[in-house]
């Protein structure tokens, strides 16, 4: 069974702090995708990051940057620079490679709040 | 283009009645995923259709069932309300029914049953 723990539940930070997100995941398959999601208070998921499991290149998009550790089944995510827009829940996700289907397994979210 | 739009937005129900929510996937998409998410917990997947079939089922019981149509839209139909159903239900559209799309979601219907 597929597992994904956000043990942080809420951060708030002051704008132009760096921010970290961490994530762990549980999965038996060999081959998976990781993602990060973010949900204003509108409800959308706003797609943001997605990784491969063979890939384990950290990378920096903008003010995204990742930290994909296999070893430790590990998938944190970090803001830098942080703004009042990044104020939202942030979610991490796990799914198989290329299964049958393209179920999303979920943590439960760590809620941001970036004050001005 | 237009993304992924739900309706309706926000839906009050009583407790044994039945609620039917729809999803028009991006044009194009032929992929339509469902997900339940109650307050302060991260979306459970419930279905997923791919090319009007069913390609995947999350643990819900069978008064949840759902279809897709041949234009790609979908529905999501709950029987037999209960309280523990009251929800955001989210709607994803990806291209194909694998992960190695990106799956665009909708911003909810937000179910409340009394």
């Amino acid at each position: 069974a597929q597992k994904v723990t956000q043990a942080q539940t809420e951060i708030s930070v002051v704008e132009k702090e760096d921010v970290t997100l961490d994530c762990v995941y549980e999965t038996r398959d060999t081959t998976y995708y990781l993602f990060w999601y973010k949900q204003p208070p509108s409800g959308e998921l706003v797609f943001l990051i997605r990784r491969n499991s063979f890939d384990e290149q950290n990378e920096i998009s903008g003010r995204y940057s990742w930290n994909f550790q296999k070893s430790t089944s590990s998938f944190n995510f970090t803001i830098t620079a942080s703004q009042v827009v990044d104020s939202a829940v942030y979610f991490c996700a796990l799914s198989e490679w290329a299964g049958a289907n393209s179920k999303l397994t979920f943590g439960k979210g760590i809620t941001l709040s970036v004050r001005p | 283009d237009a993304g992924v739009t739900q309706s309706p937005t926000h839906l009050i129900k009583t407790r044994g009645q039945q609620v039917t929510l729809r999803c028009s996937p991006i044009s194009g998409h032929k992929s339509v995923s469902w997900y339940q998410q109650v307050l302060g917990q991260g979306p459970q997947f419930i279905f997923q259709y791919y090319e009007k079939e069913e390609r995947g089922r999350g643990n819900f019981p069978d008064r949840f069932s759902a279809r897709q149509f041949p234009n790609y839209s979908s529905e999501l139909n709950v029987n037999a309300l209960l309280l523990g159903d009251s929800a955001l239900y989210l709607c994803a559209s990806s291209l194909r029914g694998s992960t190695a799309t990106e799956a665009f979601f909708g911003q909810g219907t937000r179910l409340t049953v009394v």
